[in-house]
């Protein structure tokens, strides 16, 4: 009964290489959202979608393409992975975009690039 | 530039003392507060939050502390367990607009709770 889940927990691949993570939420939630944990352990916005809209795209480089079939799902997917793109990147959810909300986190993709 | 600054990487208390935890902010204008907590190879998972027209609220053993003037919140664990071992962010939704969607996080704070 997990409310937000992603696969892989692991993926280790080789640069140049194109891969997927998934998120899917089980909470009802409007909005999706993926986060990025570098190696300095900011964990900084990428994306948020609000009913499969996409309301938030914090400058990532357009190798990162997330794509929402529906509401419970937000997947990731990254063309020509770079070694700096190794890093936890964490799928989250929330009821809404309101400011007194929380939100509600995957536990976390660690992508290493090598 | 950091807006939400979590100073102190770390954290060592006593199993059974208060642990406190602090978190300074840049913008007079953000006015909601939550602290999340995360353990290794799991995600955060809310714990507390706070709005500013509150200077403290209390969940159990865990209180938020709001200081305006000071631009300053502090998370007071009482009395720390073990499992309280984790790091704990400090996150706020945008000053400007923006809510959820946008939140800042701190660096985090690594809490090692001793037996």
């Amino acid at each position: 009964d997990t409310a937000v889940s992603q696969t892989p927990k692991y993926l280790v691949t080789q640069m140049g290489n194109d891969k997927s993570i998934k998120c899917e939420q089980n909470l009802g939630h409007d909005t999706m959202y993926w986060y990025k944990q570098d190696s300095k352990k900011f964990l900084k916005i990428m994306f948020s979608y609000n009913n499969k809209e996409l309301i938030i795209n914090e400058t990532v480089p357009n190798r990162f393409s997330p794509k929402s079939p529906d509401k419970a799902h937000l997947n990731l997917h990254i063309n020509s992975l770079e070694l700096g793109d190794s890093a936890v990147y964490f799928c989250a959810s929330s009821p809404h975009t309101g400011r007194y909300t929380e939100a509600f986190f995957g536990q976390g993709t660690r992508l290493t690039v090598v | 530039d950091q807006q939400v600054k979590q100073n102190s990487p770390s954290l060592s208390v006593q199993e059974g003392r208060i642990s406190i935890l602090n978190c300074d902010y840049t913008n007079s204008m953000f006015d909601y507060f939550l602290w999340y907590k995360k353990y290794p190879a799991e995600g955060p998972t809310f714990l507390i939050s706070i709005s500013s027209i509150k200077d403290k609220n209390e969940d159990g053993r865990f209180t938020v502390f709001l200081n305006k003037s000071a631009k300053h919140l502090s998370l007071h664990i009482v009395p720390s367990q073990p499992g309280d071992s984790a790091v704990y962010f400090c996150a706020a939704p945008p000053p400007t607009q923006g809510g959820s969607e946008k939140l800042v996080f701190g660096k985090g704070t690594k809490l090692t709770v001793n037996p």
